[in-house]
């Protein structure tokens, strides 16, 4: 089956520094890749939607310049928060879409303090 | 714009009992329907979808458009059945079509 993979699973990272987040597809191709974020025992929060050599769609809320996100080829893409703080820390999860159906990453927990 | 709403956040039955989830969706066209799980610790995974019409581990799930919901049942609760679940909805099947999420139902099933 696909696999989507995330490194690091978790991070913790001084406020005002900046950390990123990968989600791989492992054996197939992903034009869109997805990032959610999600508070625990809540649901997940989509953020943006990255597609393969273009800019990435953020949702209502999300700010762009604070969650860069990079789709540079078609197994990568990369979610860096800038300037961390710690209300930003949460759990980031990817994922990717292949024939029609979404697969999840394990997700990546950060901790900003 | 669509919504997803799961009305139960904690629901707790004894191994054996029936069990549902409930689901109610707010759109006026026509979406996909699916349930995703999260196992202790696990990446969150596809149950089934309302198009495959199927049974897995046992449950099952009918799209009905008059009530406008999707609640997942099982007749026999099974211990490892005790996860987060997650109801979710798709307005097509482009590439960008993304999955709008329920607040989740955490199932415990009791010995």
């Amino acid at each position: 089956g696909a696999v989507v993979s995330q490194h690091p699973s978790w991070v913790i990272c001084k406020s005002g520094t900046s950390v990123k987040i990968e989600c791989r597809s492992l054996d197939f191709q992903a034009t869109t890749m997805f990032w959610y974020r999600q508070f625990p025992k809540q649901s997940l929060m989509l953020m943006a939607t990255s597609n393969e050599g273009s800019k990435a769609t953020y949702e209502q809320g999300v700010e762009k310049d604070k969650f860069l996100i990079n789709h540079a080829s078609l197994t990568l893409s990369t979610l860096t928060v800038t300037s961390a703080h710690p209300e930003d820390s949460s759990f980031y999860i990817c994922s990717a879409r292949h024939a029609y159906e979404q697969y999840f990453g394990p997700g990546t927990r950060l901790t900003v303090t | 714009a669509q919504r997803v709403t799961q009305p139960e956040k904690l629901l707790s039955v004894f191994k054996g009992a029936p069990v549902e989830l409930k689901c109610n969706y707010s759109y006026s066209g026509s979406p996909e329907l699916f349930w995703y799980v999260q196992y202790s610790r696990q990446r969150l995974q596809l149950l089934l979808r309302h198009i495959s019409r199927e049974s897995i581990k046992g449950f099952t799930a009918d799209l009905n458009k008059g009530e406008t919901s999707f609640h997942l049942k099982k007749p026999f609760a099974q211990e490892e059945d005790s996860a987060m679940y997650y109801c979710a909805l798709r307005l097509g099947k482009t590439s960008g079509s993304r999955l709008t999420f329920g607040e989740g139902t955490q199932l415990t099933v009791n010995p």
